[in-house]
C-alpha cells in the first residue's frame, strides 16, 4: 500500500447500531496514526494519535486499534447516535512531521 | 483556549481572478499548515511553516499559489490567477512543534468555488 486508504467510502446506519471503519497505511514508513472527525461546517476534530503496535484508545463510545506490522487501524463506534454523523479521516504521519490523509469515511446515522 | 480562526468561510470567484485566505493559529503554536481538500479526496498538505520559515512546500503549485507567515503568527494563502481545479476547501492547522505525535488543530476552512 503506497497511500492511506479508508473503507468503506460511506456508511448509513440506524441509531443504536455499532459500526467500524478501516484505515490502511504503508507500514514501512509509519511513525504515528491520527484519527479525526469532521462534521459539516465545523473544524476537523482530533480523536486519537496512535503510535504503538497493538495500541487501543477509547473516547466515550468511540475506540480505535492499531496494527503497525500489517499497516491498518480500525475505528469502532458503539451504539451510533445521529450526532456521530460526520466524515472520519485517518492520517499517517510520515517521517515524524508530515500528515498524509486518506479520503475519509462518511457516516450517516438515521434516527 | 481559542481555536484556529480562518476567513472568509466561503468565496466564489471567476477563473483567472485572485483570492486570498487568512489564518490565525492557536496562540503559542510554532507550526502552521495549509491544506487543500478537493471533494472526494483527503486533505493534501500545501505548505508547512515553522515560526516564519517554510519547512515543506513541495506540493504547493508555486506558479499560482503563494503563502506567507509574517512575524510567525498569522498567515495568508493567495491564489493568482485561479483555475477551475482550485475549487476546494482550504484548511489551516497549527501545532505546538510540528514533530512526532504533536496534534494538529484545524480551523473550519474556507470553501472556494471557481466559476
Amino acid at each position: 500500500i503506497l497511500n492511506v486508504e479508508q473503507s468503506p467510502q460511506s456508511l448509513h446506519v440506524q441509531e443504536g447500531d455499532s459500526t467500524n471503519f478501516t484505515c490502511s497505511f504503508p507500514s514501512s514508513n509509519f511513525y504515528a496514526l491520527h484519527w479525526y472527525r469532521w462534521e459539516t461546517a465545523k473544524s476537523p476534530e482530533a480523536l486519537f494519535v496512535m503510535t504503538l503496535n497493538g495500541d487501543e484508545k477509547k473516547k466515550g463510545r468511540i475506540s480505535a486499534t492499531l496494527n503497525t506490522k500489517e499497516g491498518y487501524s480500525y475505528l469502532y463506534i458503539k451504539g451510533s447516535q445521529p450526532e456521530d454523523s460526520a466524515t472520519y479521516l485517518c492520517a499517517n504521519m510520515e517521517y515524524g512531521n508530515k500528515l498524509v490523509f486518506g479520503a475519509g469515511t462518511i457516516l450517516r446515522v438515521k434516527s | 483556549e481559542a481555536g484556529v480562526a480562518q476567513s472568509p468561510r466561503y468565496k466564489i470567484i471567476e477563473k483567472r481572478q485572485s483570492v486570498a485566505f487568512w489564518c490565525n493559529p492557536i496562540s503559542g503554536h510554532a507550526t502552521l499548515y495549509w491544506y487543500q481538500q478537493i471533494l472526494g479526496q483527503g486533505p493534501k498538505l500545501l505548505i508547512q511553516f515553522q515560526n516564519n520559515g517554510v519547512v515543506d512546500d513541495s506540493q504547493l503549485p508555486k506558479d499560482r499559489f503563494s503563502a506567507e507567515r509574517l512575524k510567525g503568527v498569522d498567515s495568508t494563502l493567495k491564489i493568482q490567477p485561479a483555475k477551475l481545479e482550485d475549487s476546494a476547501v482550504y484548511l489551516c492547522a497549527s501545532s505546538h512543534w510540528g514533530q512526532g505525535t504533536d496534534t494538529q488543530y484545524f480551523g473550519p476552512g474556507t470553501r472556494l468555488t471557481v466559476l
